[in-house]
């Protein structure tokens, strides 16, 4: 089975800090994605990366940035955190840039005080 | 306007019923379309996925497309407690976009 392994299930931060959520997945998968996903709005795009040192800004990139080293992590940062960031961060991977069948981590649940 | 939009319920149902679930969407270029079930305090997990019009079944759950009329819809028959989750639908040219998920309860 694919895994998709996200470091932190809950984190908890405080306003201005610079904080890091990391996702590794396993299965050699070329493409990886960001999300964040909030009652009543659903899964929105970050950033995704097609490629290792390769990103691209999602839906919602303002505050966020990210990072691909290493074809199996994907690291988002939040420069400066802030409390409209406070949400469920996902992580997710697929081999197929038509994009059917993402694998996704368990989720990281960030609150900013 | 929303590219995806979803009813997000709640939807509760005795074990048993048929349960149905809807999404529209308004890109016409979506060519994938997909729903995934979230079980709380878990990530969403690829449930089913059809490409183009028409339907699709697996066991309990049957996925049927429209893009006619940019409608999509799962329907669970036989629904058990079990299968009380989030269900997002999502749809893809390039990239995924998704709904903003129903949350289903099926009461024993």
């Amino acid at each position: 089975d694919v895994k998709v392994t996200q470091s932190s299930r809950y984190l908890v931060k405080r306003t201005g800090e610079k904080v890091f959520l990391e996702c590794v997945q396993d299965m050699d998968h070329e493409n990886m994605f960001w999300y964040r996903q909030d009652p009543g709005l659903g899964l929105r795009l970050i950033y995704f990366s097609y490629d290792v040192k390769m990103k691209e800004k999602g839906d919602i990139p303002e505050g966020y940035s990210v990072s691909r080293e290493k074809k199996e992590r994907f690291s988002l940062i939040l420069e400066s955190a802030s409390t409209n960031q406070t949400s469920m961060y996902l992580c997710a991977s697929s081999t197929d840039r038509a994009n059917y069948g993402y694998t996704f981590g368990s989720g990281t649940r960030l609150t900013v005080v | 306007q929303k590219e995806v939009e979803q009813d997000p319920g709640p939807l509760s149902v005795p074990e048993g019923a048929i349960v149905s679930l809807n999404c529209t969407y308004s890109n016409s270029a979506f060519q994938y379309f997909m729903w995934y079930r979230q079980y709380s305090r878990k990530g969403p997990e690829l449930l089913m996925y059809t490409y183009s019009s028409g339907n699709k079944e697996d066991g309990r759950f049957t996925a049927q497309v429209d893009k006619s009329s940019k409608y999509i819809s799962l329907f669970i028959r036989d629904s058990q407690p079990s299968d009380s989750a989030t269900y997002l639908c999502a749809m893809s040219d390039y990239k995924l976009s998704f709904g903003a998920g129903t949350t289903v309860t099926v009461r024993a």
